[in-house]
């Protein structure tokens, strides 16, 4: 049973373009929802979260667009780089005693110059 | 200065054998976890612990065990190696109270054969 729902698997974008990752979730109890960037060989690195009951956050180049009501979030990578070429996890976290994070299948961004 | 530091990054062995990982982490986080990402990308948590206690273990066959012996260390040993354990291993580590906000150390390719 998968939780968080990713879209799509793979991504291509040119250089100064807007990059679109979107997920989904079914579990109502989630009170974070953050995304991760990994780079080849690399770990999982925190990029930027939202909680539920805010709508928007912006880091940068960086937004979170959350929709409670549809249970979706998205990403939204401005002026897309080649540097920003990884894979994009989204997550959803529940807290209180289980801690658990909930990845997403993961987002395959490649950013032609 | 290394926040969350795996060792060995790379593991190649053959099946049957038993091999452990280790994790540390500088950070002086309360729960730390490790997670397995197959070869699709696929990031799915096995185990977590807080405060050298076990919190998560997700459906994990009982030849995974893990070993926290203080706060700032969780090791990995696995018995009787299979082929499917073939993956990349992160360890994490969160602060208390915030744990979306994982931080991962570098992985461990495991490559059993």
């Amino acid at each position: 049973q998968q939780q968080v729902k990713q879209s799509p698997q793979s991504l291509i974008v040119q250089k100064g373009g807007i990059s679109i990752i979107n997920c989904a979730y079914e579990n109502t109890a989630f009170d974070y929802f953050p995304w991760y960037q990994q780079f080849p060989g690399k770990g999982p690195a925190l990029l930027i979260a939202i909680r539920p009951d805010v709508s928007e956050k912006k880091e940068g180049r960086f937004t979170i667009s959350f929709n409670k009501s549809a249970k979706q979030f998205s990403l939204h990578i401005m002026d897309s780089q080649p540097g920003d070429s990884a894979t994009y996890f989204c997550a959803a976290y529940s807290g209180g005693s289980n801690y658990k994070l909930t990845f997403g299948k993961g987002t395959l961004l490649t950013v032609n110059p | 200065d290394t926040a969350v530091s795996q060792t060995p990054k790379y593991l190649v062995t053959q099946m049957g054998n038993d091999k452990s990982i280790k994790c540390e982490q500088n950070l002086g986080h309360d729960t730390m976890y490790w997670y397995k990402q197959d070869s699709k990308k696929f990031l799915k948590i096995m185990f977590s612990y807080n405060n050298k206690e076990l919190i998560i273990n997700e459906t994990v066959p009982n030849r995974f065990s893990p070993k926290s012996p203080d706060k700032a260390h969780l090791n990995l040993h696995i018995n009787s190696l299979e082929l499917g354990d073939s993956a990349v291993y992160f360890c994490a580590s969160s602060p208390m109270g915030t744990g979306h906000e994982q931080y991962f150390g570098p992985g461990t390719r495991l490559t059993v054969t």
